[in-house]
């Protein structure tokens, strides 16, 4: 069946520095990928998408890459501050379908 | 518009009892997920319904688990009977085709 793959599942960094989030999918049918962050206590929350007709966006300090021929797609934070500690997920889905989550990333950011 | 909204927020039962988790998904959202969270399973997701039609249970743990949308703006997740390890927070969500999923803030259950 469908699955994501994400990694890693913790990742501590310095204040000021980047984060790197890696997913890879399986169906090659998905056109939609979106990253949810999530923190404690709180329900999942989008932060930014991609469509698999665009290879790259960003969005302030945020920015996601995909590349369809590999089934992989990266989140990416610069300037990291401690209010983007949290969990964040990434996920996969056709238009109509069923949106499939990867198991999360804790990211942790050191002062 | 107010959201996903859900409820309870909290439920605390007893094994054995019957669960009953409600959703409103957001007015004009087609689609609707049921997802549970848990520390060892992440975000797994139990059934999803299009236009008020349950397109895929896969993910229903078993018989004891059952969803149902009767209209648009209404759906029940059932639990019966309840047992310690269904404890978890589960959330429901809705979107449009193609488009964000909104999440409601979710039902933590404890069974004991």
């Amino acid at each position: 069946g469908e699955n994501v793959e994400q990694h890693p599942s913790t990742l501590s960094v310095q204040e000021g520095d980047s984060a790197v989030i890696k997913c890879t999918y399986s169906d090659s049918a998905s056109n939609y990928f979106p990253w949810y962050k999530q923190e404690l206590g709180k329900r999942p929350q989008l932060i930014i998408d991609i469509r698999s007709n665009v290879g790259e966006k960003k969005d302030q300090r945020i920015a996601v890459t995909l590349n369809k021929t590999a089934k992989h797609f990266s989140l990416h934070i610069t300037e990291t501050q401690p209010e983007d500690s949290a969990v964040y997920f990434c996920a996969a889905s056709r238009s109509a379908s069923k949106i499939i989550f990867g198991s999360g990333t804790r990211l942790s950011i050191r002062p | 518009d107010a959201g996903v909204i859900q409820s309870p927020r909290h439920e605390v039962t007893e094994m054995g009892q019957e669960v009953t988790l409600r959703c409103k998904p957001i007015s004009g959202h087609n689609s609707l997920f049921w997802y549970r969270q848990t520390m060892m399973r992440g975000l797994e997701l139990l059934i999803y319904f299009n236009n008020n039609v349950p397109i895929d249970d896969s993910g229903m743990p078993e018989d004891r688990f059952s969803a149902k949308m009767p209209n648009a703006s209404f759906s029940t997740l059932k639990i019966q009977p309840s047992e310690p390890r269904d404890s978890a927070v589960y959330f429901c969500a809705s979107r449009r085709t193609g488009a964000e999923a909104f999440f409601g803030q979710g039902t933590r259950l404890t069974v004991v």
